[in-house]
Parts: C-alpha cells; sequence; structure tokens
C-alpha cells in the first residue's frame, strides 16, 4: 500500500462548479501537507499547504486536514477552464526532505 | 528568468547508452532535490543534497544512478547503461531549506523527459 493515495480521475466539471479532491495517508509523521498543481508537460507548481490539521482558504481554494483520519481535502470554488491540471497532494514531515506524492487526480473545467 | 532550470528538456536514447541530466537550481537555494515521475503517477524522491554533499538517497536509486552536486551550484544525474524502465519525467526541485518558522518549499523545475528505445 503507498504511503499517499489519491483517485486518479480524470473528474471533469462544469465552470463554475466546486472541485472536490481529497488524499489519503497513512504515515502519522507527517505535519505539514501540501497541494501542488500540474499543468501537462510542467513541473509540479506549489498551490498551498497547511501544517497539522485544520483549514486554510486562499482565494478560490480551501485546504483541509484531518489528521485524525489521515484524509486531506482541497476545493476549488469557481472552477475555469485554466484549473484543468492534475493536483498532487504532498505531505512532508516537519523539517523533512523528501515529499512524498500522491498519483495525482486529473481536473478537466469544461467551459 | 530565476526559476529552476533543466537540461535537456526531452532526451530520447537507446538501451544500453548512458545519459546525463543537468540541473540549475535557484541561485540562493542550498538544497537540491531529484525525483522521478512516470506517466499517470505523482513524482517519487530519488536524493538529495545540501550544498555539495549528497544526504539522502531512495532505494529507488540503483547502482546505474549517480547524481552530483560539485560546487554546491548545479546538479547532474546520470543514467548508466539505460533500460526501457527508466522511461520518464525527471525532475528537479530546489529550496532554503528549513528555517525557524518557515516551510521548506521546493520549487521545480520543468522536468527532463527520457525515453528509453
Amino acid at each position: 500500500q503507498k504511503e499517499v493515495e489519491q483517485d486518479p480521475g480524470p473528474l471533469s466539471v462544469p465552470e463554475g462548479a466546486i472541485v472536490s479532491l481529497n488524499c489519503t495517508y497513512s504515515n502519522s509523521a507527517f505535519q505539514y501537507f501540501m497541494w501542488y498543481r500540474q499543468y501537462s508537460r510542467k513541473g509540479p507548481e506549489l498551490l498551498m499547504y497547511t501544517y497539522s490539521s485544520g483549514n486554510k482558504e486562499d482565494g478560490r481554494f480551501t485546504a483541509q486536514v484531518d489528521k485524525s483520519s489521515k484524509y486531506i481535502s482541497l476545493f476549488i470554488r469557481d472552477s475555469q477552464p485554466s484549473d484543468s491540471a492534475t493536483y498532487l497532494c504532498a505531505p512532508i514531515k516537519a523539517a523533512g526532505n523528501k515529499l512524498t506524492f500522491g498519483g495525482g487526480t486529473r481536473v478537466l473545467v469544461k467551459p | 528568468d530565476t526559476g529552476v532550470s533543466q537540461n535537456p528538456r526531452h532526451k530520447i536514447t537507446k538501451r544500453g547508452q548512458n545519459v546525463t541530466f543537468r540541473c540549475d537550481p535557484i541561485s540562493e537555494h542550498n538544497r537540491l532535490y531529484w525525483y522521478r515521475q512516470t506517466l499517470g503517477q505523482g513524482p517519487e524522491f530519488l536524493t538529495y543534497f545540501q550544498n555539495e554533499a549528497q544526504l539522502e538517497k531512495s532505494r529507488l536509486l540503483s547502482d546505474r544512478f549517480s547524481a552530483e552536486r560539485p560546487k554546491g551550484s548545479f546538479s547532474t544525474l546520470e543514467i548508466q547503461r539505460t533500460e526501457q524502465g527508466d522511461s520518464a519525467m525527471y525532475l528537479c526541485a530546489s529550496s532554503e531549506g528549513w528555517l525557524s518558522g518557515r516551510l521548506n518549499e521546493q520549487f521545480f523545475g520543468p522536468g527532463t523527459r527520457l525515453t528509453v528505445l
């Protein structure tokens, strides 16, 4: 079993819909929970992160972490075609050096 | 452009050949990472450097793989006797390292796509 699991999708939504993405993980030592966005044939770019449990909002994006259930979520409000990409969750230990990526969820926002 | 750069962007080689990739990190970053990403999967950690010292290597980094960062600036990743299973995107990232109260954000380059025929 992989340390970090994501549904690969694809997840297809109409423009303006809310996109809901999630990850589960198994390592209790993870403290920071990153979400990366990756466009086709590009490197991942950091969208946002949360520390420990809780919510964090950044514009149209909201990240949630529930450490008790080892469950991570990302919500995208008012989705745009430019949000079409693969979204990768990547937890990391405090002071760690190795990002442990999920397999990514491919999102397609249709105009 | 002051981001992470990687060269070449694409490499096609025949099985058994050696290949070398280069990564130039963001100039003030002392940490440099290599990841490998196969189609439909997330990146997998290979190794990382702090300055010129290679401090951690994944078990994915077989004896055919070697990485260097001779002067603590750019890094090279060499694969000897390539196999078809080596076909992947090789991603480089750099960071400042952990500072008190600040996340060790890793900034990724565009990757080198390797195809082994």
